[in-house]
């Protein structure tokens, strides 16, 4: 059972270029969700889907796309790359939300550079 | 919107003390909280989590947290830590009622002394 997983591990991008961070979950899940961590800021949340073909900004969206067509994959794509979106980015999942019985589960996180 | 602080940025402890992680949190009615630790280089891994009924719960790695309504905390604790403890650990907060997503805090970083 794979979990939650993210591709790729490392991103090094130049201002103004174009990206898509993956994002694929094998439990079912119908919520998938889009952190990004910066130091002394923890985990803010970008974007979120509650279902296939549904999907909401969180705190952080600006600059950011998401998409939910199919249960198992929710991509974030960066239109286009600033120094601001340098970051370490995860993805979770969870059964139903996160509600008392659907903690979420984390991948092991994207860390992009742009220069 | 709920909220939520760790007062505490680093905390360093020596390998067989005692140790408690502070966690206050802001939201109107009773809320979903949980503690989450996140190892070097990996993501986050539940620890715990309060629902309702008994405030003091148990969670994996001999951890443990207390809900305190009266104080809105939900403190983490461990009797006696291990090096393999030393990691950075988030509280977090959802409503108790609607979409249930959580607010983090913005984390306390745990360094073990031999």
């Amino acid at each position: 059972n794979a979990g939650v997983t993210q591709t790729p591990k490392f991103q090094v991008l130049k201002t103004g270029q174009s990206m898509t961070l993956q994002c694929a979950q094998d439990m079912n899940h119908e919520y998938m969700s889009w952190y990004r961590q910066d130091p002394g800021m923890g985990l803010r949340l970008i974007h979120y889907s509650v279902g296939a073909g549904i999907t909401d900004q969180g705190e952080v969206p600006n600059g950011y796309n998401v998409s939910r067509s199919t249960t198992e994959d929710f991509p974030l794509r960066l239109l286009s790359a600033a120094p601001s979106q340098t970051s370490v980015y995860f993805c979770a999942s969870s059964y139903q939300g996160t509600g008392p019985d659907s903690p979420l589960h984390f991948g092991n996180g994207t860390r992009l550079t742009v220069t | 919107a709920q909220s939520v602080t760790q007062p505490d940025i680093h905390i360093t402890v020596s390998e067989g003390a005692s140790l408690e992680l502070r966690c206050n949190y802001s939201y109107g009615a009773t809320p979903y909280l949980f503690w989450y630790v996140q190892s070097p280089g990996q993501g986050l891994q539940l620890l715990l989590k309060y629902f309702s009924g008994d405030t003091l719960v148990q969670g994996i790695k001999g951890f443990e947290a207390e809900f305190k309504r009266s104080q809105s905390s939900f403190n983490l604790r461990k009797p006696s830590v291990h090096w393999s403890d030393a990691a950075e650990y988030f509280c977090a907060v959802a409503a108790s009622g609607g979409s249930y997503i959580p607010t983090f805090g913005r984390g306390t970083s745990l360094i073990v002394h031999p």
